[in-house]
């Protein structure tokens, strides 16, 4: 298997844009999470998935942040519109319900530089 | 709450054992993980330990888990140029049905030549 898919690697942005990043979970994975990581916050969870459908997203930190899953191989993460201090790498993980071991495979990341 | 807490940066020579520490705060957790990221990748699981064992050996590694005081740590022995990466301790309430992992804040490890 390819491992966990993130696209982009890398995006510069101005302030004000719409940044959508994108993630792709390993197959037959049906947990899907989203997490941020700065050097001054750590690694931070922002939303997961079951089965497509959001479980828990009381990390993401504003309304200007979105996530959805339209199906079990794509993810996306929207900032719209995107502010500097949203700065950071973005990282896609996908685990399987292999209860209570439930280790999560974390994608390369996307590093969000907003200008 | 749920916390994990490791102090942020160790660094050893090549060739001596790097002990990482960490404490967490929720007992009901069934398993404990350290995962390993490289600069410039994700996380990656390099081993867990079951809440019932006291210890784990991997290789060079060692896991040693003291339910009591919440206190779980990692040695690495002859430590290495390439172990120099950042290690998370990580936890997984089982209040959250085990699928919520809560991660520490990483500890930086270097490892001079």
């Amino acid at each position: 298997d390819a491992g966990v898919i993130q696209s982009p690697r890398h995006e510069v942005t101005e302030m004000g844009q719409e940044v959508t990043l994108r993630c792709k979970p390993i197959s037959g994975h049906d947990y899907l999470f989203w997490y941020r990581q700065t050097m001054m916050r750590g690694l931070e969870l922002l939303i997961y998935f079951n089965n497509n459908v959001p479980i828990d997203d009381s990390g993401m930190p504003e309304d200007r942040f979105s996530a959805k899953m339209p199906n079990a191989s794509f993810s996306t993460l929207k900032i719209q519109p995107s502010e500097p201090r949203d700065s950071a790498v973005y990282f896609c993980a996908s685990s399987f319900r292999d209860p209570p071991r439930n280790t999560q495979y974390f994608g390369p990341g996307t590093r969000l530089t907003v200008l | 709450g749920e916390d994990v807490e490791q102090s942020l940066f160790l660094s050893v020579r090549e060739g001596d054992s790097s002990v990482i520490n960490c404490t967490y705060t929720d007992s009901s957790s069934t398993y404990l993980y350290w995962y390993k990221q490289e600069p410039g990748a994700g996380l990656q699981l390099l081993t867990y330990i079951f809440s019932n064992m006291d210890m784990k050996q991997d290789q060079r590694l060692t896991v040693l888990l003291n339910k009591k005081d919440k206190h779980l740590s990692l040695r690495i022995a002859d430590t290495q140029t390439g172990d120099s990466a950042i290690y998370f301790c990580a936890e997984s309430p089982s209040g959250t049905g085990g699928f919520k992992t809560i991660f520490g804040a990483g500890t930086r490890l270097f490892v001079k030549a």
